[in-house]
């Protein structure tokens, strides 16, 4: 089974600072996916980064960056230069490679940034 | 080129109603998963399909129902609705499948069905 564990309900940051967003995860699974999605208030899930757990190098997308750091199995979400529009739910997911290949979220943490 | 798309938009069903929710893939994804959103929860994992066949199940009782179609639209079918179904429905396709980890699913605005 997977899990996944995210322990900041919500999270204030500054416009213009950076800001980590935490995950840790369980999985027996020897190899596996790690995702951010973040949901706005409309509700659409919006995939951001993927991180695969034999990448050796941490996983950037723009602005956003993944620390993975696999031997703490934690998958942490590194905004940088927040931005107004940024404010929402995030979504730290992750899925394996036995059985199917669906994702397991956590349970999120709203982000709010402050002008 | 047209995202994934579902309908209807909202719904509001009353206890014991049966409800159906469709969904269309990006156009060449043969993948559809579906996902049950309760209010202040991360999404749970309800159906898998690929290539029409059922590839997984969640934890949900048998009044949760899917199908795909060969044209790759799915529809989730909920019977006997209970208070407790109240969610955001979400749908998400993908491209692959087979021995890949990586397997991005890109979602649906979503179903937010409301049972009285």
């Amino acid at each position: 089974a997977q899990k996944i564990t995210q322990t900041q309900p919500g999270m204030f940051v500054q416009e213009k600072e950076a800001v980590t967003l935490d995950c840790t995860y369980d999985t027996s699974d020897p190899s596996y996916g790690l995702f951010w999605y973040k949901q706005p208030s409309s509700g659409e899930m919006i995939f951001l980064i993927y991180q695969g757990s034999y990448d050796q190098q941490n996983a950037t997308e723009g602005r956003y960056s993944l620390n993975f750091q696999k031997a703490r199995k934690s998958a942490n979400l590194v905004i940088s230069a927040s931005q107004l529009g940024d404010s929402a739910m995030y979504f730290c997911a992750m899925n394996g490679d036995t059985g199917r290949r669906a994702l397991t979220f956590g349970s999120g943490t709203r982000l709010q940034v402050q002008p | 080129d047209a995202g994934v798309t579902q309908s209807p938009t909202h719904l509001i069903k009353t206890r014991g109603q049966q409800v159906t929710l469709r969904c269309s893939p990006i156009s060449g994804h043969k993948s559809v998963s579906w996902y049950q959103q309760v209010l202040g929860q991360g999404p749970q994992f309800i159906f898998q399909y690929y290539e029409k066949e059922e590839r997984g199940r969640g934890n949900f009782p048998d009044r949760f129902s899917a199908r795909q179609f060969p044209n790759y639209s799915s529809e989730l079918n909920v019977n006997a609705l209970l208070l407790g179904d109240s969610a955001l429905y979400l749908c998400a396709s993908s491209l692959a499948w087979g021995d890949r980890v990586y397997n991005e699913q890109f979602f649906g605005p979503g179903t937010r069905l409301t049972v009285l």
